[in-house]
């Protein structure tokens, strides 16, 4: 089955910094890649997908990025700011049999002020 | 339009006993799936069905159960509850999708239960 691995687990950047979260996927048949972020004690939420006929996809502040040759993808936060402050999940969707998400383990992202 | 509702909120178990975490959409979705989350393991599927009447196993489905026998219900069972189990458990839902058009998860609230 599809394996994802995030990294890092945890990130602390100042506000207005950058940060990216990387992840790799195992399966060369995914081909989709949603990222979810999750706020403390709170459902994950859609922040931003991409699939895999696209290398860049970008939502104001937010941008994800696509290799399938290599097999990975991360997130990029611009001009973060303390309500970035969450869990941040990588995800990706394996062609067969079930359209089954399988999640990276998450990174713990602190936007320090 | 609540989305996916999950009930209860909180539970606490003894070793042994038994209990129904209940999971309703209003949003015609055909999926629904059960994520448990424990910490610096992200998100574990536990069971899914892809429509009513229809349910399989996740990466992690020893010890529970699972049933959908209306559309916009999706149960979750532990017949006799472990320390193991504690854990945040979250119902989720989606349209089935296609490659060009994949549709994301909406999850619920989580329900957090501790086995002691």
């Amino acid at each position: 089955g599809e394996n994802v691995e995030q990294h890092p687990s945890t990130l602390s950047v100042q506000e207005g910094d950058s940060a990216v979260i990387k992840c790799t996927y195992s399966d060369s048949a995914s081909n989709y890649f949603p990222w979810y972020k999750q706020e403390l004690g709170k459902r994950p939420q859609l922040i931003i997908d991409i699939r895999s006929n696209v290398g860049e996809k970008k939502d104001q502040r937010i941008a994800v990025t696509l290799n399938k040759t290599a097999k990975h993808f991360s997130l990029h936060i611009t001009e973060t700011q303390p309500e970035d402050s969450a869990v941040y999940f990588c995800a990706a969707l394996p062609g067969v049999p079930a359209r089954q998400l399988t999640f990276g383990s998450g990174t713990q992202l602190t936007v320090l002020p | 339009n609540a989305g996916v509702t999950q009930t209860p909120k909180f539970r606490v178990l003894k070793t042994g006993q038994s209990m129904t975490l209940l999971c309703a959409q209003d949003m015609n979705h055909e999926y629904m799936y059960w994520y448990r989350q424990d910490p610096g393991m992200g998100l574990r599927l536990i069971h899914y069905s892809v429509g009513e009447g229809t349910t399989a196993k996740g990466e992690v489905p020893d010890g529970y159960n699972v049933s959908r026998l209306k559309k916009q219900n999706f149960l979750l069972g532990l017949e006799s509850a472990a320390p193991s189990q504690t854990s945040v458990y979250f119902c989720a839902s989606s349209y089935p999708g296609t490659a060009l058009s994949d549709s994301p998860l909406h999850f619920g609230n989580g329900t957090r239960l501790t086995v002691t």
